[in-house]
């Protein structure tokens, strides 16, 4: 069945270093892939997102470019923050039927 | 509303009671998604709904496990007889289409926590 695979944790980084979070996913068809944030005390929110191959999804800093031909959607930033800290989760959504299927989340710590 | 809400956001409850968790989703938002999360886990597709018509239920555990959205908008989790395993983080999700490209907007959750 389709799944997400994403690297373990946790991550700790000192502030301005790089970040990469592996992420891997099975899927039958073209599903669209999705990277979720969980900051402390907080619900999940979006980061970023690509719906079709060799899409880039950016925001804030973070990049992650959807390969298909290794199923990959690794997480990127150049420089990372102390407000960074959190907990990432990819995730993907066939695009037959209607459901997200989550990674284990990986946890970052960045410390000054 | 701003956001997605959940209600409550905390619930203890004793091993065999039944209980019920709210969602309102974000206004004018088609479809609504319910996610178990389990302690150091990512969240884990429970139902679906677009509008009042539930049209995946296949991650729901057992037939303890029952959710509606009677009017298209507000929706409740229902869970009857709880047991230990079912304490968990529960997560409400909306989005504006039923588009699986589509946004899924989430709510702060509940915790449930059975003795």
């Amino acid at each position: 069945g389709d799944s997400v695979t994403q690297m373990e944790g946790p991550v700790t980084l000192s502030e301005e270093a790089f970040l990469t979070i592996n992420c891997t996913y099975t899927a039958t068809g073209y599903p669209s892939l999705f990277w979720y944030v969980q900051y402390p005390g907080e619900g999940l929110q979006l980061l970023l997102k690509a719906t079709k191959a060799d899409d880039k999804g950016s925001n804030k800093g973070f990049e992650a470019t959807y390969r298909k031909e290794t199923t990959s959607f690794h997480l990127e930033k150049g420089s990372v923050q102390v407000s960074d800290s959190a907990v990432y989760f990819c995730a993907l959504n066939r695009n037959t039927g209607n459901q997200f299927y989550f990674g284990t989340g990986t946890s970052l710590t960045v410390i000054p | 509303g701003a956001g997605v809400s959940q209600s409550p956001r905390y619930k203890v409850a004793k091993r065999g009671q039944d209980v019920a968790l709210r969602c309102d989703p974000i206004s004018g938002h088609v479809s609504l998604f319910w996610y178990q999360q389990a302690l150091g886990q990512g969240p884990e597709f429970l139902t679906y709904f677009q509008n009042e018509a539930q049209l995946d239920k296949s991650g729901l555990p057992s037939d303890r496990f029952f959710a509606e959205r009677p009017e298209g908008s507000v929706s409740t989790l229902k869970i009857q007889r709880t047991q230990q395993e079912d304490s968990a983080v529960y997560l409400c999700a909306s989005s504006l289409t039923g588009l699986a490209t589509d946004t899924q907007y989430f709510g702060p959750g509940t915790r449930l926590t059975v003795l």
